[in-house]
């Protein structure tokens, strides 16, 4: 089992549309977690930090579920702009290297 | 505020040379970490350097090397390049080891 999984996708998405996606880790002593962006061909972009249950940041919320070992991410009214591939990080210990997943690719159509 | 940068942008290399590929934290910044992305796939941790020493290491072969200097700049050696090692190559900094990561703009390999 990969140490953190996700599903590739796409998410097909119509503009003003909730999607939301999880991210499943194998790894229970991980403390913290992360979100991040990656446009194409560019570098990633942190987007979100979940430290406890979760975290919101504007149309963008973050929950984990320790019990399950999965986060989620859920946007909502999505934006053209939203399209993206969301990069889901567990570290293995604190402070230790940033496990990533394999990424899921929204897309969000007119 | 100067992000985080990284040189070159794009380099070509043939199988067999070695290469060295440099990064400028964010000023502040004691700790680098260098991943590498094959497309289609999430970046794969290769080190992680706070104040000048190594504080982790993926599961890449000893022909990767790293090393961080006094001004916390970093440096990636690969040698005896491999078709394989065709990647983005990515550096991050934080503040500490422990703190969240930020990416500088990648500099992308090809190995012919």
């Amino acid at each position: 089992r990969k140490e953190v999984e996700q599903d590739p996708g796409p998410f097909n998405v119509p503009e003003g549309a909730t999607v939301a996606f999880n991210c499943t880790y194998s790894n229970s002593a991980s403390q913290s977690f992360f979100w991040y962006r990656q446009d194409c061909r560019k570098e990633p972009k942190l987007l979100m930090s979940v430290y406890s249950s979760g975290n919101e940041d504007g149309r963008f919320t973050a929950q984990l579920n320790r019990a399950s070992q999965y986060i989620s991410l859920l946007i909502r009214d999505s934006k053209l702009s939203d399209s993206a591939t969301y990069l889901c990080v567990a570290p293995k210990a604190a402070g230790n290297k940033l496990t990533f997943g394999g990424g899921t690719r929204v897309l969000v159509k007119p | 505020d100067a992000g985080v940068t990284q040189s070159p942008t794009h380099l070509i290399k043939t199988r067999g040379q070695h290469v060295t590929l440099r990064c400028s934290p964010i000023s502040g910044h004691k700790s680098v970490s260098w991943y590498q992305q094959v497309l289609g796939q999430g970046p794969q941790f290769i080190f992680q350097y706070y104040e000048k020493e190594e504080r982790g290491r993926g599961n890449f072969p000893d022909r990767f090397s790293a090393r961080q200097f006094p001004n916390y700049s970093s440096e990636l050696n690969v040698n005896a390049l491999l078709l394989g090692d065709s990647a983005l190559y990515l550096c991050a900094s934080s503040l500490d080891w422990l703190n969240e990561q930020f990416f500088g703009p990648g500099t992308r390999l090809t190995v012919l």
